[in-house]
């Protein structure tokens, strides 16, 4: 699967739109791009997930740039609740997901 | 549904010791998962089951580790004889076939090994 590469950290006010980038130039056509995110203490809960185009739900918005090389994870409205690690996963072997780094992403107040 | 069920959510144990962590996956999913998480290794995925058949074992440690799932309803992680490095939060998770990729996984079971 391909690598990611993500910022250890970020910062956002309460109610802004919280932007988390993900660079993964390797990504292969098959590879889907797949969003996990882990409040403190919590099991990783799954986000989104796409292929080529972007997509929404009631949690976020997935970005994917057309050369499908970075993605972009946007939370529209930041609350409190949303402080923790945000990982991005490339994956095309079904379920064996791999987690890297993520992101450690701060809402304040 | 009540999600995927991990038992004990702690455990303290002495080094030599057999332990036994426990988890139910959701009903109608057919793949679970083991992973462990450390503040050094991250998140790591130790083995996983496809209808209650082991697939993929290639991220269990050591002998000392090993994962059974007697029927589609429970799975059990057992390292005997455990160690202070096995120390760390052990996360069971569960998915359907259908849902690739989207991964349910329960509360963990915070191991420390004294």
């Amino acid at each position: 699967d391909a690598k990611t590469t993500q910022p250890p950290s970020m910062d956002c006010a309460e109610g802004r739109a919280a932007n988390l980038p993900c660079n993964h130039s390797t990504i292969s056509g098959n590879e889907y791009v797949y969003w996990y995110r882990q409040i403190h203490s919590q099991g990783p809960q799954y986000i989104i997930h796409g292929l080529k185009n972007n997509e929404t739900n009631e949690m976020a918005s997935l970005i994917i740039t057309e050369d499908r090389k970075s993605s972009t994870l946007i939370l529209p409205h930041a609350t409190l609740r949303d402080t923790a690690v945000y990982y991005c996963i490339i994956n095309n072997a079904g379920n064996m997901l791999t987690f890297g780094g993520g992101t450690r992403l701060m809402v304040k107040p | 549904d009540a999600g995927v069920i991990q038992s004990p959510r702690h455990e303290v144990t002495e080094m030599g010791q057999e332990v036994t962590l426990r988890c139910k996956p959701i009903s109608g999913h057919d793949y679970l998962f083991w992973y462990r998480q450390t503040m050094m290794r991250g998140l790591e995925l130790l083995i996983y089951f496809n209808n209650n058949v082991p697939i993929d074992d290639s991220g269990m440690p050591e002998d000392r580790f090993s994962a059974k799932m007697p029927n589609a309803s429970f799975s059990n992680l057992k390292i005997q004889p455990s160690e202070p490095r096995d120390s760390a939060v052990y996360f069971c998770a569960s998915s359907f076939l259908a849902q690739t990729g989207e991964l349910f996984f329960g509360e963990g079971s915070r191991l420390t090994v004294l």
